[in-house]
């Protein structure tokens, strides 16, 4: 079983539409947990990151944990079609080694 | 922008030739590391490195070296290519974040493909 579970998609949306993507883990020692999005051609580039559990907002994307469900997600609010990229979520409990998930493929179409 | 930079972008080679890919970074970071991946799959770790003269392999076996003779440079070898070593290999580096949390900065990765 991998560590770290998401859906790969592609995940289709119009423009102005509330995206949400999620990852869950099965290991209760990850502490934080971070999203990339990367971008067709390029390396990943951290969007976020949360401590612990909670909620994060920044600017269009907010970033939940769930601990006790080992559920992450991130909500991007009123998508552009400039997010259309794939996002990765990350996790670590030692800050050094992350541990991917496989991706979630966005198109946001005009 | 985290100034990483990797060359070359894109590589075609034949079977058991040898190859070197180049990753270098200006942000004074100590921490090095190069994954790999693999299309709908996640990035694993190959190695890492905390410093100069310091490498470790990661998570992932591969068959690649590395070395870290300067703080900057990090680069990846393969002695003899093969075809199951076709896949992109992205090389990131971090530094000290503000609340422990190294973020990793990552260049723009090399795809290989070896035929």
């Amino acid at each position: 079983q991998k560590e770290v579970e998401q859906d790969p998609g592609p995940l289709s949306v119009p423009e102005g539409a509330i995206v949400s993507l999620n990852c869950t883990y099965s290991n209760s020692a990850f502490q934080y947990f971070m999203w990339y999005r990367q971008y067709s051609r390029k390396g990943p580039e951290l969007l976020m990151y949360t401590y612990s559990s909670g909620n994060k907002e920044d600017g269009r994307f907010t970033a939940q944990v769930d601990k006790s469900s080992k559920y992450i997600s991130l909500f991007i609010r009123d998508s552009q079609p400039s997010d259309s990229a794939t996002y990765l979520c990350a996790m670590t409990y030692n800050t050094d080694k992350l541990i991917f998930g496989t991706g979630t493929r966005l198109q946001v179409f005009p | 922008e985290a100034d990483i930079y990797q060359t070359p972008r894109y590589l075609v080679i034949g079977t058991g030739k040898k190859i070197t890919l180049e990753c270098s970074q200006t942000m004074g970071h100590d921490k090095m590391y190069w994954y790999q991946q693999d299309p709908g799959m996640e990035l694993h770790l190959i190695h890492y490195s905390y410093g100069v003269n310091s490498t470790e392999k990661g998570d992932l076996s591969s068959e690649s070296t590395v070395s870290r003779i300067r703080t900057e440079h990090f680069p990846l070898t393969l002695e003899s290519a093969r075809p199951s070593h076709t896949s992109q290999y992205l090389c990131a580096s971090s530094g000290e974040g503000v609340f422990v949390l190294e973020t990793q900065y990552f260049g723009p990765g090399t795809r290989l493909l070896v035929l």
